[in-house]
């Protein structure tokens, strides 16, 4: 079974704060791929990073970073300088190599404030 | 706008009525998915289709629940003799899924979302 566990519920910052959204999964799939996905208060899910299992690189984007660790089944997430506009509830995924669907965790929300 | 879209936004009714919810995928998508989600929780997957083949559907699914696709372009997901605990966001997504494996990214293209709120 594929698990993905956001331990923390909601984090609340003060604007211009670094924060780190935490992320473990739990699969057998040798190969799989993790995602971060963004939810605003209009309820799209926003699309924001793939990472394959094959492939621990970590990546920066901007303001954004993620930390792949595959020793601790970890796929953290940090936003650098915060601003208000990045207040979403914020989810982890995981598709197995074989698997035809993604499955999330609870999310975690993030609050700004200015 | 060529996103992933649904309708109604939201949709307020009385306990074991019927309630039909449509989902416009990303033109060239040929995967379509339906996730349902509950406040405070992820997504759970309901269901998906290829084309308008229906591969998977799970156990959250149950006999009042029908999700159809008939052209391979929109689907349809109907809830009959709502209840209560049916009161969620509803949400579809597509993809575009490539005869070779390893051209596919995994990533879903997610709509707003039909709320459903039974009384």
């Amino acid at each position: 079974a594929q698990k993905v566990t956001q331990a923390q519920t909601e984090i609340s910052v003060v604007e211009k704060e670094d924060v780190t959204l935490d992320c473990v999964y739990e699969t057998r799939d040798t190969t799989y791929y993790l995602f971060w996905y963004k939810q605003p208060p209009s309820g799209e899910l926003v699309f924001l990073i793939r990472r394959n299992s094959f492939d621990e690189q970590n990546e920066i984007s901007g303001r954004y970073s993620w930390n792949f660790q595959k020793s601790t089944s970890s796929f953290n997430f940090t936003i650098t300088a915060s601003q208000v506009v990045d207040s979403a509830v914020y989810f982890c995924a995981l598709k197995g190599e074989y698997g035809n669907k993604l499955v999330f965790g609870a999310g975690t929300i993030l609050r700004v404030k200015s | 706008d060529t996103g992933v879209s649904q309708d109604p936004r939201h949709k307020i009714t009385k306990r074991g009525q019927n309630v039909t919810f449509r989902c416009d995928p990303i033109s060239e998508h040929n995967r379509l998915y339906w996730y349902r989600q509950t406040l405070g929780q992820g997504p759970e997957f309901l269901t998906y289709f290829q084309n308008e083949a229906q591969l998977e559907k799970s156990r959250l699914l149950s006999d009042r629940f029908s999700a159809e696709r008939p052209k391979g372009s929109f689907s349809t997901l109907e809830i009959q003799r709502t209840e209560q605990g049916d009161s969620a966001m509803y949400l579809c997504a597509s993809s575009l899924i490539r005869s070779r494996a390893s051209d596919n990214t995994g990533e879903l293209f997610f709509g707003e979302g039909s709320r459903l709120t039974v009384l």
